[in-house]
C-alpha cells in the first residue's frame, strides 16, 4: 500500500530532551515536507526537500532540523524541544513535479507534547 | 502569498443538503487542489483542477475555478455525516518548485 508512515503517533517529552520524528514513504517520491498544525493557525510548513541532500526552510523552521540522506526518509529533529513546539506534526510527500499538479500524500500525524 | 483562503471558516448543514466552500488566492496558478482532513488525521487529496479548466467532477464533488476572479469553489452534493471534516484549498503557482501552502480551512459539520 502506498503510504507515508510517521512515528511515533503520540509523544510526550520534557523540555530540552532531543527527539526525532521519523517519516518514510514507499512511493519513490522526490518531494517531502514537514508541517505543523496548531488551532487557529492552520498548517504551517517547517522544512521541505525537493530531493536527496536538498532541503529548504519553510515558514517556521526555528528549533527544527531535517535531513534527507535517502529518498524514502525525511526525519524531523528537535534538538532542544520547548513547550511552544507542542503541536500536531504532519509529513507529506509528492511525486516529481516536472509538470506540476501532483497531489500530496500525508502521514497520519504525530501529536507532540513538550512539558 | 501563494496561500489560498477558505471561506467560510465554519459551515453547519443537515445531512442531504449541499455544502459549498470557497477559496480565494492572489497569484496566477497552474492548478488548484482541494484536500479533506478528518479530525486529527492527515490531509487527503480530493481533487485537482488545472488553470485551463473551469469545472471538474469527482463523485459527489464538484469544483469550479475562475482564474479571472482568482477563486474556486468546492461543492459537496447530498452531504453525509461522514463528510464532516475540514477542507483546504491549495493553489499551485508554477511548475513545481514552490511548495503548496495551506490555509486554515473550512470546518464542515454535517448533522444527521
Amino acid at each position: 500500500e502506498a503510504q507515508v508512515t510517521q512515528n511515533p503517533r503520540y509523544l510526550i517529552t520534557v523540555t530540552g530532551k532531543k527527539l526525532t520524528v521519523t517519516c518514510s514513504q514507499n512511493m519513490n517520491h522526490e518531494y517531502m515536507s514537514w508541517y505543523r498544525q496548531d488551532p487557529g493557525l492552520g498548517l504551517r510548513q517547517i522544512y521541505y526537500s525537493m530531493n536527496v541532500e536538498v532541503t529548504d526552510k519553510g515558514d517556521v523552521p526555528e528549533g527544527y532540523k531535517v535531513s534527507r540522506k535517502e529518498k524514502r526518509n525525511f526525519p524531523l529533529i528537535l534538538e532542544s524541544p520547548s513547550p511552544n513546539q507542542t503541536s500536531l506534526y504532519f509529513c507529506a510527500s509528492s511525486s516529481p513535479r516536472t509538470g506540476g499538479g501532483y497531489g500530496y500524500t500525508f502521514g497520519s500525524g504525530t501529536r507532540l507534547t513538550v512539558v | 502569498s501563494q496561500q489560498g483562503e477558505e471561506d467560510p471558516q465554519a459551515l453547519s448543514i443537515q445531512e442531504g443538503e449541499n455544502a459549498t466552500m470557497n477559496c480565494s488566492y492572489k497569484t496566477s496558478i497552474n492548478n488548484l487542489q482541494w484536500y479533506r482532513q478528518n479530525s486529527g488525521r492527515g490531509l487527503v487529496h480530493l481533487i485537482l483542477i488545472r488553470s485551463n479548466e473551469r469545472e471538474k467532477h469527482s463523485g459527489r464533488l464538484r469544483v469550479t475555478l475562475d482564474t479571472s476572479k482568482k477563486s474556486s469553489s468546492l461543492l459537496i452534493t447530498a452531504s453525509r455525516a461522514a463528510d464532516t471534516a475540514s477542507y483546504f484549498c491549495a493553489p499551485e503557482r508554477n511548475s513545481g518548485n514552490t511548495p503548496l501552502v495551506f490555509g486554515k480551512g473550512t470546518r464542515l459539520s454535517v448533522i444527521a
